[in-house]
């Protein structure tokens, strides 16, 4: 059974620039959810996609936007990108609310 | 105060030792509890899953759970070298899911 997808697995930005990550969830799951991972900071969550529906938002300011299609495959977006957005972000699928998250190995975003 | 609480570590412990770690939690409403293993530059990794109070073991991790005292452990029986890495603890409260800041677990050969 193929895992959560997310591309790409690295990008190297530079400060302004927008970014589009993508994440295709585990077969079935119809829950996707986006988290930004740093050293100082862990896990924070970004926001939540059931059936595309945004159920969830986590405290992050407006240039962090996602969307889901109806094939639960989910995308994030980052407009004027700043240096404080270097981040793993992270997504993961789940079949619904009461059940155990399943994430990707994330993308790795330098801003340079 | 945060919702989850988990000492970050770094815990070194020699191979073949048990491993305790911990996390407390402020909040009753939790009602899921799991425990997952992240290496380093891979996503997190679901390791255990429960629901109820009381112990659940698979192979050599078993995850105990107090719901009275707010307090949930993920023992690891005959540490290997292979298990170092960060540990997290992630409930469910409602439709939030929250993460505890995770322990850094180095297992010495």
């Amino acid at each position: 059974k193929a895992g959560v997808t997310q591309t790409p697995r690295y990008l190297i930005k530079t400060r302004g620039q927008q970014v589009t990550l993508s994440c295709s969830p585990i077969s079935g799951h119809r829950s996707v959810s986006w988290y930004q991972q740093t050293p100082g900071q862990g896990l924070q969550f970004l926001f939540e996609y059931f059936s595309e529906t945004q159920r969830n938002k986590g405290n992050f300011p407006g240039r962090f936007s996602g969307r889901q299609f109806s094939n639960s495959r989910s995308e994030m977006n980052v407009s004027t990108l700043e240096l404080g957005d270097s981040a793993l972000y992270l997504c993961a699928s789940s079949f619904g609310w009461d059940q155990p998250q399943h994430f990707g190995d994330g993308t790795r975003l330098s801003i340079l | 105060q945060k919702e989850v609480e988990q000492d970050p570590g770094p815990l070194s412990v020699p191979e073949g030792a048990i491993v305790s770690l911990n996390c407390t939690y402020s909040n009753s409403a939790f009602q899921y509890f799991m425990w997952y293993r992240q290496y380093s530059r891979k996503g997190p990794e679901l390791l255990m899953y429960t629901y109820s109070s009381g112990n659940k073991e698979d192979g050599r991790f078993t995850a105990q759970v107090d719901k009275s005292s707010k307090y949930i452990s993920l023992f690891i029986r005959d540490s290997q070298p292979s298990d170092s890495a960060t540990y997290l603890c992630a409930m469910i409260r409602g439709q939030n899911f929250v993460f505890g800041p995770g322990t850094r677990l180095s297992v010495l050969p």
